[in-house]
């Protein structure tokens, strides 16, 4: 069973501060990863995608992979209040390229 | 709103009711999904469908029963549900096939809140 693991939180984090979330995967074959967003009462939108190690900067996101260790984290810079949902890790695998892993999100809290 | 939409948004039902959640995408994606998000648990996997092919069953119950006429229109069929099925249900859809990086990505509808009483 391939898994993929998140510390569900709530993390807290002052207005204007970097909120880092990470995430952990059991498949050494995962190719994929992804980071989407959740709103409470809200479907999940995506928001970075990532394929090599290394960093990946878009905005004030940047998501951060690391293959060896078979993480993949998601740093949020000058963190806002609306950056406040629940995030979610997903992986996905070469060989079954239509299944998607999901980790069952880290809440974030942005405090004013 | 996003280019996947489901309806109905909010569903009550008894054990004994039928229903169906529909889903449409406009997106002109090829592979449509239906996923299970129960409290403080991951999203789980139920089915996969590419160009209408069914690619998937997580061993999903035979109360639920997919249907995918077009590679835009996806249902799932509810009978004889338990409480215990009350979850977010939530279609979504991806470019798939060509395996190329970037094209695999998720595109998710707003869900269906079912509740069985």
């Amino acid at each position: 069973q391939k898994e993929v693991e998140q510390n569900s939180g709530p993390l807290s984090v002052p207005e204007g501060a970097i909120a880092s979330l990470n995430c952990t995967y059991s498949d050494r074959v995962s190719q994929s990863f992804f980071w989407y967003r959740q709103y409470s009462g809200k479907s999940p939108e995506l928001i970075m995608s990532i394929y090599s190690n290394g960093d990946k900067e878009d905005g004030r996101f940047t998501a951060q992979l690391n293959k060896a260790s078979q993480y993949v984290s998601l740093l949020i810079r000058d963190s806002q209040p609306s950056d406040s949902a629940t995030y979610l890790c997903a992986v996905n695998g070469d060989s079954d390229f239509n299944k998607f892993y999901f980790g069952s999100g880290t809440k974030l809290n942005v405090k004013p | 709103e996003t280019g996947v939409t489901q309806t109905p948004r909010h569903l009550v039902m008894g054990m004994t009711n039928k229903k169906s959640l529909k889903c449409e995408q406009h997106l002109g994606h090829n592979a449509m999904y239906w996923y299970k998000q129960s409290a403080k648990k991951p999203l789980e996997l139920m089915f996969v469908y590419n160009f209408k092919e069914q690619t998937e069953n997580n061993s999903v119950p035979s109360r639920f029963s997919p249907e995918c006429p077009n590679s835009s229109h996806l249902f799932l069929h509810l009978h004889t549900l338990q409480p215990e099925d009350s979850a977010l249900y939530l279609c979504a859809s991806s470019q798939d096939h060509r395996r190329d990086r970037g094209f695999e990505k998720l595109f998710f509808g707003s869900g269906t809140q079912l509740s069985v009483l």
